[in-house]
């Protein structure tokens, strides 16, 4: 199993642009979560899914898109990046199989300027 | 909302010495987590903690629960370098028996070890 992983590992965007963040599971886990770290402000919740097809916003959604057409997925999208995204994201995903424990990837170092 | 407060946020501690970090939280819940953030890295799982009175324990970290007082312990006992680290506690805001695999983290506490 490869468990979560997320591609890119870093990126750097200029203001105004999008782009997507991959994340993808192996473990057929049917909950999955997407979290941003800022220094000092510990973890916060920006959308989760329950399964495919189904998707809910958390603490901070706003500028940040999902969807989640199989279970594997979960990709975030930045509509029109600004520097407050400036962040390190993870995906996270769980489920009955998984014991209640939840699993993270590696993270994404995004910077935007 | 709920919130979750951590203290100490930083602890500097010798090496062979025994400490506490502790997690509060604000509404009900009875599923909590502890997880370990070395610089760069992602987070490790240490301890799920699923109702009163729970208590884990490996190596030299024991976590404990007590949903009432709502506050978990991590406890790190005889100290040594390698357990440098920031360390998460985080409250899934589920139902009782229904987890919702929503997770409020505190702001982690960095732990320091000087030999």
């Amino acid at each position: 199993n490869a468990g979560v992983t997320q591609t890119p590992k870093f990126q750097v965007l200029k203001t105004g642009q999008s782009m997507t963040l991959q994340c993808a599971q192996d473990m057929n886990h049917e909950y999955m979560s997407w979290y941003r770290q800022d220094p000092g402000m510990g973890l916060r919740l920006i959308h989760y899914s329950v399964g495919a097809g189904i998707t809910d916003q958390g603490e901070v959604p706003n500028g940040y898109n999902v969807s989640r057409s199989t279970t594997e997925d979960f990709p975030l999208r930045l509509l029109s990046a600004a520097p407050s995204q400036t962040s390190v994201y993870f995906c996270a995903s769980s489920g009955w199989v998984a014991g209640w424990e939840q699993y993270f990837g590696p993270g994404t170092r995004l910077t935007v300027t | 909302e709920l919130k979750v407060e951590q203290n100490p946020l930083f602890l500097s501690m010798q090496e062979g010495k025994n400490y506490t970090i502790y997690c509060n939280y604000s509404t009900t819940s009875d599923r909590l987590y502890w997880y370990r953030q070395d610089p760069g890295k992602s987070l490790e799982s240490l301890f799920v903690l699923l109702s009163n009175g729970a208590v884990k324990q490996e190596g030299r970290l024991m976590a404990s629960l007590d949903t009432k007082a709502r506050l978990s312990t991590l406890h790190i006992t005889a100290a040594v370098h390698d357990l440098s680290a920031t360390y998460f506690c985080a409250v899934d805001i589920g139902d009782s028996g229904a987890g919702s695999y929503q997770l409020t983290f505190g702001k982690g506490t960095k732990l320091s070890v000087i030999p």
